[in-house]
C-alpha cells in the first residue's frame, strides 16, 4: 500500500528556531494536509494543500504542495513553547479513499 | 457546524473483558467514519472506515470490529481484548467525497 516517509523523526529546537520537515512518497496525492497532536488529544488539521505547487500559510506555519505531488513540507517560523507537539502529514488520492499517514515528527522547544 | 464526539475518554479494562467505543458526528448527513489506534508515541494506524450505513472496510486483521448502526454513528467493539489492544483511539469524519478528515478527542485503553 501507499506509505509516507516524514522525516525528521524528532526535533529539539530552541525557541526562536525556525523549524522545517517534509514528507515524501512514491505514489501521487491529490490532497495533503498537516495536523499537529498535543499529549492525550486528537490530531487538529493545521494546512490542507489540494494543488501541486501550492504554498499556503497560516500564521507562523507555511507548507507546500510538491510540484511531483509526491512530496509536501511544513515550515514554522520562530518557534514558541506551544508549537511542542506531534506534527503529522497526510496524503490523500481521492475523497472516499482513507487518508495515508506520515509516522509523526516530535518537536520539542527548548526555552 | 460539525462536532465528533467519542467516549468514553479514559478506559481501563482486564484481559478478555468486552470493549465498546462510541462516536458520533452532528452537523452532517453521510459522512465518511474512520477508527484510527495510536500506540504510545506512535503513528496512526487505520482500524477500519465507512462510507455509509452497514459499509465498513477493514485495514488491518484483529480481534476489533466497527460498526455504523446510524449514519452518524460509529462503534469499535471487541469481545475479548487482548494487551496488545491498549492505546489511544481516534475516530473520525470526512464529508462524503472530501479531502479533509477532523479528529474526535480521543479514547485512552489501557488493558491490564
Amino acid at each position: 500500500g501507499q506509505q509516507l516517509n516524514q522525516s525528521p523523526q524528532s526535533m529539539f529546537i530552541q525557541e526562536g528556531e525556525d523549524v522545517s520537515m517534509n514528507c515524501t512518497s512514491s505514489s501521487i496525492f491529490n490532497t495533503w494536509l498537516w495536523y499537529k497532536q498535543d499529549p492525550g488529544e486528537g490530531p487538529v488539521l493545521l494546512i490542507a494543500l489540494y494543488k501541486a505547487g501550492e504554498l499556503t500559510s497560516n500564521g507562523r506555519l507555511t507548507a507546500q504542495f510538491g510540484i511531483t505531488r509526491k512530496d509536501s513540507f511544513l515550515n514554522i517560523s520562530a518557534s514558541i513553547p506551544s508549537d511542542v507537539g506531534i506534527y503529522f502529514c497526510a496524503g490523500l488520492l481521492s475523497g472516499n479513499t482513507p487518508l495515508v499517514f506520515g509516522k509523526g515528527t516530535r518537536l520539542s522547544v527548548i526555552a | 457546524s460539525q462536532t465528533i464526539h467519542q467516549w468514553p475518554a479514559t478506559l481501563v479494562q482486564p484481559v478478555g473483558s468486552p470493549l465498546s467505543l462510541e462516536c458520533t458526528v452532528e452537523g452532517t448527513s453521510n459522512p465518511n467514519l474512520y477508527w484510527y489506534r495510536q500506540a504510545a508515541g506512535r503513528g496512526l494506524q487505520l482500524l477500519f472506515y465507512s462510507i455509509g450505513i452497514d459499509q465498513i472496510s477493514s485495514e488491518v486483521p484483529q480481534n476489533l470490529s466497527a460498526s455504523r448502526p446510524q449514519d452518524r454513528q460509529f462503534i469499535l467493539s471487541s469481545k475479548k481484548l487482548l494487551l496488545s489492544d491498549s492505546g489511544f483511539y481516534l475516530c473520525a469524519w470526512s464529508m462524503t467525497g472530501g479531502n479533509t478528515i477532523y479528529f474526535g478527542e480521543g479514547s485512552w485503553l489501557t488493558v491490564v
